[in-house]
């Protein structure tokens, strides 16, 4: 079975202090993995992915994740946070055997000024 | 290069009638899935499509059912519209599902909100 589990459904950080969103995921085999955001009323962008090839991924606006693979994560990160970075981010995996993607349940982000 | 496009974009019903939405995918792309968003439930896979081709379909109902054409657009179809079937409906394509050390990642349209009354 596969799935994935954010940690936090709220998560509020001051703007220009460091933003961590928690994912972990459950995977029979190789996972690929994602991040995607989703402002308001929009539909979901890619972040960033995951393909074994490097387990440090940096993706758009400064975000980046890093795959632990001991410890079944993929964290999402950003040193700093901006106003626009207030969305909704959901982490998503799928498998080398699987035909579709997983999403969790998401994280919605709050920047405070 | 434009992106997913999805028609129409807002949509109301009542229950009982059928709706059917509409999704181009990204020139190129011949991989659509579809999702149902709500607040309650999240992001729920539909099915995916490629070549025509129904490839997974996830648990709803017979009442929702898709199709692609040769040009890749999709369409998805919900009959008997229930009052829980209010949600944003997503499409997303990809060129192809696997691309050799991974999946590839989906692109994602603006959805289409449909709410029935």
């Amino acid at each position: 079975a596969q799935s994935v589990t954010q940690l936090d459904s709220h998560v509020s950080v001051s703007e220009g202090t460091p933003v961590l969103l928690r994912c972990n995921y459950s995977s029979s085999y190789s996972p690929s993995l994602f991040w995607y955001v989703q402002h308001p009323n929009k539909g979901l962008q890619l972040l960033l992915k995951y393909t074994s090839a490097a387990t440090l991924v940096k993706g758009i606006n400064g975000f980046e994740a890093e795959f632990k693979k001991s410890e079944t994560s993929f964290h999402l990160t950003k040193p700093s946070a901006h106003m626009s970075d207030a969305a909704e981010y959901f982490c998503v995996v799928t498998l080398r055997t699987g035909n579709q993607f997983y999403f969790g349940t998401g994280t919605s982000l709050t920047v405070i000024p | 290069k434009a992106g997913v496009t999805q028609t129409p974009r807002y949509l109301i019903k009542t229950r009982g009638q059928q709706v059917t939405l509409s999704c181009s995918p990204i020139s190129g792309h011949r991989s659509v899935s579809w999702y149902q968003q709500t607040p309650g439930q999240g992001l729920q896979f539909l099915f995916e499509y490629f070549s025509e081709t129904q490839r997974n379909k996830g648990n709803f109902p017979g009442r929702f059912s898709g199709r692609q054409f040769s040009n890749s657009r999709s369409e998805m179809n919900v009959s008997t519209l229930e009052l829980g079937d209010s949600a944003l409906y997503l499409c997303a394509s990809s060129p192809t599902r696997w691309r050799g050390d991974s999946y590839n990642e989906q692109v994602f349209g603006p959805g289409t909100r449909l709410t029935v009354l």
